[in-house]
């Protein structure tokens, strides 16, 4: 299996614009986790899915903030309209079931200016 | 919410030396894991230790968790320049999420 892969690697983007991060899986792992890093914050939790349905998003900042998985294999992340201080690293990471253990993608850079 | 935070949040030593780093948690824990991020890359993980374990060694890790303190700590032995990265803990609060704390950065000179 190639890893949890996401897409894209680094996206600019202007204020306001809406911007959508993709997740593919490993295949057969049960959770899918967002998380976003900052300097300021270090990694945060933003949603979780089991199975494909979300679980709590009580990370997720703001409304502009939304996620999807419509199935075992892609989710997600989308910011409508997106601010600077969304600027971030976002990454997606899953695992399988009855383990703890997560399995991270390389990332997305988002830069809103 | 953060739930593990690390200690120090900077280290650096000499290739050779040891590095220890600690991480301190909140509420009870089935397991604790270490990560390690390079630069601009995502976490891997390092290990994972129990509730009902107090070490656990791997390769040159060795980690300790001590519950009744709610800590852990991550010791590298023999450091290697390829060390340089940052070290996450992560707890799971009793359910599978991990969560994870600031993180250690460590740099080994060569």
């Amino acid at each position: 299996d190639a890893g949890v892969i996401q897409s894209p690697r680094h996206e600019v983007t202007e204020m306001g614009q809406e911007v959508t991060l993709r997740c593919k899986p490993i295949s057969g792992h049960d959770y899918l986790f967002w998380y976003r890093q900052t300097m300021m914050r270090g990694l945060e939790l933003l949603i979780y899915f089991n199975n494909n349905v979300p679980i709590d998003d009580s990370g997720m900042p703001e409304d502009r903030f939304s996620a999807k998985m419509p199935n075992a294999s892609f989710s997600t992340l989308k910011i409508q309209p997106s601010e600077p201080r969304d600027s971030a690293v976002y990454f997606c990471a899953t695992s399988p079931a009855g383990s703890t253990e997560a399995f991270f993608g390389q990332g997305t850079r988002l830069t809103v200016v | 919410s953060q739930q593990g935070e690390e200690d120090p949040q900077a280290l650096s030593i000499q290739e050779g030396e040891n590095a220890t780093m600690n991480c301190s948690y909140k509420t009870s824990i089935n397991n604790l894991q270490w990560y390690r991020q390079n630069s601009g890359r995502g976490l891997v993980h390092l290990i994972l230790i129990r509730s009902n374990e107090r070490e656990k060694h791997s390769g040159r890790l060795r980690v300790t968790l001590d519950t009744s303190k709610k800590s852990s700590s991550l010791l590298i032995t023999a450091s290697r320049a390829a060390d340089t990265a940052s070290y996450f803990c992560a707890t799971d609060e009793g359910s599978y999420i991990p969560t994870f704390g600031r993180g250690t950065s460590l740099i080994v000179h060569p």
